[in-house]
This record gives structure tokens, sequence and C-alpha cells, in this order.
């Protein structure tokens, strides 16, 4: 069964800050990773797919990086602003098309 | 293009009471699933339908049955509503690269 941890937890940063999110997996057999958002009381917005054939993959200020060969991902926010406050989600593939969750990267940026 | 719509958005139950949440897509995409997120835990799934025809458990079925109407819509019910099943509902579908989620249904039961 895939697990799916997500470090840090939480954290708190100032506005203007790089973020630096973190996903492992226990099974490194990944094809494709999507990073998704998630405001409080919403649903889940995709932010970046990385596909079987890529390794990262870039949108304005978000970098997504992926190494199989570690089972890890980072996610990379560049200068914060208060608007990234939200939880971070990088579900991983368990078969059957399924998603396993980890418990996200909650993400408070401080004007 | 709507994407994945969830109905209701929210719901208060009474304990025993019954209720089906409904999902459909547009995307013509062959998997569907539901999902259940409580606090402090990461999202569980609770069935999913590979293809029109066919459905599975997930990790939490107990309390739960699905119905994959077509290939469009894929339904939850609550037959006896529990306390224990107070959470946010989502529907979800995908591609065999990337999934597409609703909006979520937060349901209370008392």
């Amino acid at each position: 069964k895939q697990e799916v941890t997500q470090i840090p937890a939480a954290l708190s940063v100032p506005e203007g800050e790089n973020l630096v999110l973190n996903c492992s997996f226990t099974d490194s057999a990944i094809y494709n990773l999507q990073w998704f958002r998630q405001d409080p009381g919403k649903g889940l917005t995709s932010l970046l797919l990385i596909q079987s054939s890529q390794r990262e993959q870039t949108s304005g200020r978000l970098n997504a990086s992926l190494d199989k060969s570690s089972g890890r991902s980072t996610l990379y926010i560049a200068a914060s602003q208060p608007g990234d406050s939200a939880t971070y989600l990088c579900p991983s593939e368990e078969g059957n098309n399924r998603l396993a969750f980890g418990k996200g990267n909650q993400v408070v940026v401080i004007p | 293009n709507a994407g994945v719509t969830q109905t209701p958005k929210f719901q208060v139950l009474k304990t025993g009471q019954s209720m089906t949440l409904q999902c459909a897509q547009d995307m013509n995409h062959n998997s569907m699933y539901w999902y259940r997120q409580d606090p402090g835990m990461g999202l569980r799934l609770i069935y999913y339908s590979a293809s029109e025809g066919t459905t599975d458990k997930g990790e939490v079925p107990n309390g739960y049955n699905v119905s994959r109407l077509n290939k469009r819509e894929f339904s939850l019910r609550l037959e006896s509503a529990a306390p224990s099943q107070t959470s946010v509902y989502f529907c979800a579908s995908n591609t065999h690269t990337e999934a597409f989620f609703g909006q979520g249904t937060r349901l209370t039961v008392v």
C-alpha cells in the first residue's frame, strides 16, 4: 500500500520568503505526479502535473520536481505571497488509477 | 466544460436517515472515485469505479454503497447515516495521467 509523507506538516513564513515543500512515497514506482492546493473549506485545485517522461514542471513561481529513484517530490514556491496560504497535497498512484494521499503541507504566509 | 460537479454542497442528516450524493463529470473519463476528508487526516478512498458498470471498495467502504449509473455519473449512498460519517466528501475522475476533483459535499450527521 502506497503511503505518502509530507514534510513539514505545517509552516508559517513571512511574505517574500521561498517555500520548499517535500513529499515522499513508500513505493517509488510512480508514473505521474500532481501537486494540488486546497484552500480552507474548498476543493482541490491542480497546480502542476509531472508526467511519466518528465522530472520537473514549472508554472510561474511554482516548480515541482520528482526523483523516482528515491521516491521523493519537492514543490518550490518562490517569493511567497499571502495568497499562497493553503494546504498543499501530492497524492501518489497506488494501482487502478487510485490516489493515496498524505496529510498535506499546511502553509501560512504572513503579510 | 464544467469538469466534476457534485451535489449537494451542504447537507445535514439525522442519524438513521439515508441520502445519495451525486457526482457527474463531462470529460469522458472512465475512472471515477469517492473520497472522504476528515480533520487531521488525508483524503481516504471510499469506493471507485474503473469503468462504467464496475465498482470496487476502497480503504473505508463500510456504511456506503455506490452506483456507476453511466459513464458520466457516479453516486454515493448512505443507507443509514451515522455521526461517524460526518465528513467532507469529494468526487474525482481521471485519465491515466491527471485527476480532477469536485468542490466537495460537507455532510453533518446529528
